[in-house]
């Protein structure tokens, strides 16, 4: 079946970097973009950008640019989500979800990473 | 960007009741909006798509309406799983914005 799993929970100290990872299976990976989705704790959802695997490219909301990388992998099935210098604010629930326009819009998550950026 | 205003930011409601939630977009989206349920600590589920299409397995109490720059999801006969919070999400251009959440609670 269709799943997106993620990697496990990351805990990092500020101006650390981490990379979290979304490997897809049960589809034909190229035929799908995936977007991150981050959530703070107690918050709503916020999206952060999204990546081609076909393509490689991304498109990043502006807030993150500068400060996230988003790229994949073909090979393993997998997209990856990059920070290279973490703040407190970070700490969230980062989530990937697919789609390949049409009706096909996030119809599936990845179950979430947990980044806690602590001292 | 496009910006999702989403009433209430919370709601009390009995089982039973019947539930209506508000999106509204700040330009003309279409139909390209999507809703989904968020219970606490869970991976949030698609309910509707295109405005009102129901995602297959999700209850029939579910429903959507509008086009444009005004959503509504429907819960018809709220049930106790039902208590959760709820998200609408454009995608008619980039950035992609989620309203802000409504979040049904036990009366």
């Amino acid at each position: 079946q269709v799943q997106l799993v993620q990697s496990g929970p990351e805990v990092k100290k500020p101006g650390a970097s981490v990379k979290i990872s979304c490997q897809a299976s049960g589809y034909t990976f190229v035929d799908y973009y995936i977007h991150w989705v981050r959530q703070a704790p107690g918050q709503g959802l916020e999206w952060m950008g999204v990546n081609n695997p076909s393509a490689g490219s991304t498109r990043l909301a502006q807030k993150f640019q500068g400060g996230v990388t988003m790229t994949s992998d073909t090979s393993t099935r997998t997209v990856y989500l990059e920070f290279n210098s973490l703040k407190f604010d970070d700490t969230a629930v980062y989530y990937c979800a697919r789609d390949r326009g049409y009706d096909d819009w996030f119809d599936t998550w990845g179950q979430g990473t947990l980044v806690t950026v602590s001292s | 960007d496009i910006q999702m205003t989403q009433s209430p930011s919370v709601m009390s409601a009995s089982v039973g009741d019947r539930v209506t939630i508000t999106c509204r977009a700040s330009q003309d989206i279409s139909n390209h909006l999507a809703w989904f349920q968020q219970k606490s600590g869970r991976v949030p589920q698609r309910l509707i798509y295109a405005a009102s299409s129901l995602q297959s397995g999700v209850p029939s109490r579910f429903s959507g309406s509008g086009s444009g720059t005004e959503f509504t999801l429907t819960i018809n006969s709220l049930q106790p799983e039902d208590f959760a919070t709820y998200y609408c999400l454009q995608h008619n251009s980039y950035p992609l914005t989620f309203g802000g959440g409504t979040k049904v609670e036990i009366k």
